[in-house]
């Protein structure tokens, strides 16, 4: 079980160009999230995705675009970065479609740490 | 929306030390998580707690929901329990954790 992946790791942009930050689980989960980091900020929640086939915006979606390809992957696209868009992305996937169940546990991918000059 | 609110935001300890970190929260929740972050940056899960006492080795965590707040403790800790610790909650109704800013913890040799 590989749990959460995600790529790149590392990724600079020039302001203007695009991207698609990729993410997959193996666990058959239902739910995915994007959030970014941003020092004394913690993680703020961009978009995310209760099942396959459905999405909603989070906090912060202004600038951002995802898809929820199939059950396994969710990714995220920055149509025209900004430097503002400068943070750590990470993508999650949530085991428990109901709170209130025994374990409803977010699992975390590795981050991708992405500059925009 | 619901708001999260870590305390202290910076903790040194020395090595062996106890430690408590609080979290409250200004509405009722379904869904509460104890995250801890290391310095290379993975995010991995603590404990799942929505109310009640858990524990895991050296950590432990209790939620009293009805008064909105939550306490991680870490006994005699190590330099490996550096990083920040997230307290994550999600409101009845909700399907989205909000996270409050963290506490970052220094455990020296």
């Amino acid at each position: 079980n590989a749990g959460v992946t995600q790529t790149p790791k590392f990724q600079v942009l020039k302001t203007g160009q695009s991207m698609t930050l990729q993410c997959a689980q193996d666990m058959n989960h239902n739910s995915m999230y994007w959030y970014r980091q941003d020092p004394g900020m913690g993680l703020r929640l961009i978009y995310y995705s209760a099942s396959e086939g459905t999405t909603d915006k989070g906090e912060v979606p202004n600038g951002y675009n995802v898809s929820r390809l199939n059950k396994r992957e969710f990714s995220l696209r920055l149509e025209s970065a900004a430097p503002s868009q400068t943070s750590v992305y990470f993508c999650a996937s949530r085991s428990g479609g109901t709170s209130g169940r025994y374990t409803d546990t977010q699992y975390f991918g590795p981050g991708t740490r992405l500059t925009v000059l | 929306g619901i708001q999260v609110e870590q305390s202290p935001p910076d903790l040194i300890l020395q090595e062996g030390a106890n430690s408590t970190l609080r979290c409250n929260f200004s509405d009722s929740v379904n869904n509460l998580q104890w995250f801890h972050q290391n310095p290379w940056g993975q995010l991995i899960n603590l404990f799942y707690i929505p109310s009640g006492t858990k524990q895991n080795g050296r950590l432990s965590a209790t939620t009293v929901a009805t008064e909105r707040y939550s306490l991680l403790y870490i006994s005699s800790s190590q330099t490996t329990d550096s990083g920040v610790y997230f307290c994550a909650v999600m409101n009845s109704g909700y399907s989205t954790l909000t996270f409050g800013k963290g506490t970052m913890l220094l455990v020296s040799p």
